[in-house]
Protein backbone atom coordinates (compact mmCIF):
# COMPACT_ATOMS: atom_id res chain seq x y z
CA UNK A 1 0.00 0.00 0.00
CA UNK A 2 1.55 3.86 -1.03
CA UNK A 3 2.06 5.68 2.16
CA UNK A 4 0.12 8.63 0.03
CA UNK A 5 -3.43 8.04 -2.03
CA UNK A 6 -4.95 10.02 -5.02
CA UNK A 7 -7.48 9.98 -7.25
CA UNK A 8 -5.38 10.56 -10.37
CA UNK A 9 -8.32 12.35 -11.74
CA UNK A 10 -8.74 14.25 -13.46
CA UNK A 11 -11.69 15.90 -11.81
CA UNK A 12 -14.12 17.93 -14.05
CA UNK A 13 -15.69 20.96 -12.42
CA UNK A 14 -17.43 23.62 -13.65
CA UNK A 15 -16.32 27.27 -13.19
CA UNK A 16 -17.44 28.71 -9.87
CA UNK A 17 -17.93 25.32 -8.17
CA UNK A 18 -16.00 24.13 -5.71
CA UNK A 19 -13.72 21.38 -6.28
CA UNK A 20 -12.55 18.21 -3.67
CA UNK A 21 -9.65 16.65 -3.61
CA UNK A 22 -8.84 14.04 -1.47
CA UNK A 23 -5.71 11.74 0.06
CA UNK A 24 -5.29 9.40 2.20
CA UNK A 25 -2.52 7.89 3.91
CA UNK A 26 -1.59 5.07 6.01
CA UNK A 27 0.90 5.65 8.54
CA UNK A 28 -1.28 6.74 11.65
CA UNK A 29 1.45 8.49 12.99
CA UNK A 30 1.84 11.48 10.74
CA UNK A 31 1.15 14.66 11.93
CA UNK A 32 1.68 17.57 9.73
CA UNK A 33 -0.27 17.69 5.83
CA UNK A 34 0.87 19.43 3.38
CA UNK A 35 -0.81 20.59 -0.15
CA UNK A 36 0.91 21.78 -3.14
CA UNK A 37 0.01 22.95 -6.82
CA UNK A 38 1.78 21.70 -9.69
CA UNK A 39 0.97 23.13 -13.14
CA UNK A 40 2.06 21.39 -15.87
CA UNK A 41 6.07 21.38 -16.94
CA UNK A 42 6.41 23.75 -13.58
CA UNK A 43 7.69 23.22 -10.18
CA UNK A 44 5.41 22.74 -7.05
CA UNK A 45 3.61 26.05 -5.43
CA UNK A 46 2.94 25.93 -1.74
CA UNK A 47 -0.68 26.46 -0.77
CA UNK A 48 -1.27 25.47 3.08
CA UNK A 49 -0.53 22.89 5.55
CA UNK A 50 -2.89 21.44 8.25
CA UNK A 51 -2.06 19.37 11.09
CA UNK A 52 -5.09 19.51 13.80
CA UNK A 53 -8.01 18.24 12.99
CA UNK A 54 -10.71 19.76 11.49
CA UNK A 55 -11.41 22.99 9.16
CA UNK A 56 -8.60 25.38 8.25
CA UNK A 57 -8.94 28.37 5.53
CA UNK A 58 -7.18 30.11 3.91
CA UNK A 59 -8.70 32.43 1.12
CA UNK A 60 -10.62 30.17 -0.86
CA UNK A 61 -8.99 26.76 -0.29
CA UNK A 62 -9.79 24.80 3.14
CA UNK A 63 -7.82 21.99 4.26
CA UNK A 64 -9.77 19.16 6.28
CA UNK A 65 -7.91 16.24 8.25
CA UNK A 66 -9.72 13.78 9.92
CA UNK A 67 -6.69 11.70 11.64
CA UNK A 68 -9.50 8.75 12.92
CA UNK A 69 -10.01 7.80 9.28
CA UNK A 70 -6.58 9.33 7.39
CA UNK A 71 -7.64 11.15 5.46
CA UNK A 72 -7.44 14.98 4.68
CA UNK A 73 -8.92 17.25 1.68
CA UNK A 74 -8.65 20.56 -0.01
CA UNK A 75 -11.47 22.34 -1.30
CA UNK A 76 -11.56 25.23 -3.45
CA UNK A 77 -14.04 27.70 -3.39
CA UNK A 78 -15.56 29.65 -6.72
CA UNK A 79 -13.43 27.50 -8.58
CA UNK A 80 -11.29 29.24 -11.96
CA UNK A 81 -9.95 27.91 -14.89
CA UNK A 82 -6.61 28.98 -13.58
CA UNK A 83 -6.99 26.40 -10.88
CA UNK A 84 -6.70 23.78 -13.56
CA UNK A 85 -3.30 21.85 -12.11
CA UNK A 86 -2.31 18.75 -10.51
CA UNK A 87 -2.59 18.84 -6.64
CA UNK A 88 -0.49 16.96 -4.53
CA UNK A 89 -0.87 15.97 -1.32
CA UNK A 90 1.94 14.95 0.99
CA UNK A 91 2.52 14.50 4.77
CA UNK A 92 5.96 14.64 6.74
CA UNK A 93 7.54 12.05 7.93
CA UNK A 94 10.16 11.90 10.29
CA UNK A 95 12.09 14.51 12.32
CA UNK A 96 14.06 15.78 9.39
CA UNK A 97 11.33 17.19 7.39
CA UNK A 98 11.04 14.69 4.71
CA UNK A 99 8.08 15.04 2.69
CA UNK A 100 6.07 12.05 1.09
CA UNK A 101 4.36 12.83 -2.01
CA UNK A 102 1.41 11.46 -3.40
CA UNK A 103 1.00 11.29 -7.02
CA UNK A 104 -1.10 13.84 -7.64
CA UNK A 105 -4.68 14.12 -8.85
CA UNK A 106 -5.08 16.39 -11.90
CA UNK A 107 -8.46 18.95 -11.64
CA UNK A 108 -10.15 20.59 -14.72
CA UNK A 109 -12.03 23.70 -14.27
CA UNK A 110 -14.29 24.14 -17.40
CA UNK A 111 -15.79 27.36 -18.31
CA UNK B 1 14.20 38.57 -4.94
CA UNK B 2 15.03 35.51 -2.66
CA UNK B 3 14.13 32.34 -3.87
CA UNK B 4 15.51 29.51 -5.39
CA UNK B 5 17.29 29.13 -8.57
CA UNK B 6 18.21 25.90 -10.47
CA UNK B 7 20.63 25.06 -13.72
CA UNK B 8 20.41 24.29 -16.51
CA UNK B 9 16.32 24.26 -17.37
CA UNK B 10 17.15 21.18 -19.35
CA UNK B 11 19.87 19.02 -20.02
CA UNK B 12 21.07 16.52 -22.33
CA UNK B 13 23.12 13.30 -21.56
CA UNK B 14 24.80 10.84 -22.93
CA UNK B 15 24.96 7.16 -21.65
CA UNK B 16 28.27 6.90 -19.33
CA UNK B 17 28.41 10.36 -18.61
CA UNK B 18 28.43 12.42 -15.46
CA UNK B 19 25.98 15.52 -15.22
CA UNK B 20 25.91 18.40 -12.27
CA UNK B 21 22.85 19.71 -11.74
CA UNK B 22 22.91 23.35 -9.38
CA UNK B 23 20.64 24.48 -7.07
CA UNK B 24 21.09 27.83 -5.46
CA UNK B 25 18.95 29.54 -2.78
CA UNK B 26 19.13 32.86 -0.55
CA UNK B 27 16.23 32.39 0.59
CA UNK B 28 18.79 31.63 3.88
CA UNK B 29 17.49 28.45 4.70
CA UNK B 30 18.79 25.12 6.41
CA UNK B 31 17.38 22.89 4.80
CA UNK B 32 18.04 21.85 1.06
CA UNK B 33 16.40 18.74 -0.48
CA UNK B 34 16.74 17.27 -4.05
CA UNK B 35 13.35 15.25 -5.75
CA UNK B 36 12.65 13.25 -8.39
CA UNK B 37 9.53 13.56 -10.61
CA UNK B 38 8.74 11.05 -13.38
CA UNK B 39 5.26 11.08 -15.59
CA UNK B 40 2.35 10.35 -13.52
CA UNK B 41 4.18 9.88 -10.25
CA UNK B 42 5.18 11.32 -6.88
CA UNK B 43 7.71 12.99 -6.18
CA UNK B 44 10.66 11.13 -4.76
CA UNK B 45 13.46 11.66 -2.32
CA UNK B 46 16.78 11.33 -3.53
CA UNK B 47 19.16 13.29 -1.17
CA UNK B 48 18.57 15.94 1.93
CA UNK B 49 20.59 17.79 4.24
CA UNK B 50 19.92 19.93 7.38
CA UNK B 51 23.39 21.74 7.92
CA UNK B 52 26.34 22.92 5.97
CA UNK B 53 28.71 19.85 5.17
CA UNK B 54 26.22 17.19 6.38
CA UNK B 55 24.24 15.70 4.12
CA UNK B 56 22.00 12.30 4.07
CA UNK B 57 20.48 9.09 1.11
CA UNK B 58 16.50 10.17 0.44
CA UNK B 59 14.97 6.91 -0.79
CA UNK B 60 16.70 6.81 -3.78
CA UNK B 61 19.88 7.83 -3.62
CA UNK B 62 22.01 5.11 -5.95
CA UNK B 63 23.23 6.45 -8.85
CA UNK B 64 23.33 10.52 -7.28
CA UNK B 65 25.71 11.59 -5.02
CA UNK B 66 25.63 15.44 -3.54
CA UNK B 67 27.79 18.14 -2.20
CA UNK B 68 26.81 20.99 0.62
CA UNK B 69 29.85 23.15 1.00
CA UNK B 70 28.04 26.19 1.09
CA UNK B 71 24.70 27.22 2.54
CA UNK B 72 23.31 28.45 -0.48
CA UNK B 73 24.46 25.73 -2.82
CA UNK B 74 23.69 21.95 -2.84
CA UNK B 75 24.31 20.39 -6.37
CA UNK B 76 23.31 17.12 -7.17
CA UNK B 77 24.99 14.65 -9.29
CA UNK B 78 23.84 12.37 -11.59
CA UNK B 79 26.17 9.43 -12.27
CA UNK B 80 26.86 7.18 -14.72
CA UNK B 81 25.81 4.32 -11.86
CA UNK B 82 21.82 5.69 -12.54
CA UNK B 83 20.29 3.34 -14.69
CA UNK B 84 17.19 5.53 -15.87
CA UNK B 85 18.04 8.87 -14.76
CA UNK B 86 15.60 10.57 -17.26
CA UNK B 87 13.02 12.62 -14.80
CA UNK B 88 12.06 16.17 -14.14
CA UNK B 89 14.47 17.20 -11.33
CA UNK B 90 13.26 19.17 -8.34
CA UNK B 91 15.26 20.95 -4.99
CA UNK B 92 13.62 22.55 -2.47
CA UNK B 93 14.17 24.06 0.67
CA UNK B 94 13.28 25.00 4.17
CA UNK B 95 13.82 26.33 7.67
CA UNK B 96 15.20 23.77 9.92
CA UNK B 97 13.00 21.33 11.62
CA UNK B 98 14.45 22.75 14.99
CA UNK B 99 13.52 26.15 14.22
CA UNK B 100 9.91 25.62 15.23
CA UNK B 101 8.46 26.97 12.27
CA UNK B 102 5.79 25.07 9.50
CA UNK B 103 8.77 24.18 7.75
CA UNK B 104 6.96 23.83 4.27
CA UNK B 105 9.78 23.41 1.60
CA UNK B 106 9.44 25.55 -1.18
CA UNK B 107 10.97 24.73 -4.76
CA UNK B 108 13.28 25.54 -7.54
CA UNK B 109 12.25 25.41 -11.24
CA UNK B 110 13.42 21.95 -11.56
CA UNK B 111 15.98 20.99 -14.63
CA UNK B 112 14.76 18.43 -16.80
CA UNK B 113 17.20 15.66 -17.68
CA UNK B 114 17.24 13.73 -20.83
CA UNK B 115 19.45 10.49 -21.43
CA UNK B 116 20.15 10.53 -24.99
Amino acid sequence: QKEVEQNSGPLSVPEGAIASLNCTYSDRGSQSFFWYRQYSGKSPEFIMFIYSNGDKEDGRFTAQLNKASQYVSLLIRDSQPSDSATYLCALRAGGYNKLIFGAGTRLAVHP
Amino acid sequence: DGGITQSPKYLFRKEGQNVTLSCEQNLNHDAMYWYRQDPGQGLRLIYYSQIVNDFQKGDIAEGYSVSREKKESFPLTVTSAQKNPTAFYLCASSLSPTSGATNEQFFGPGTRLTVL
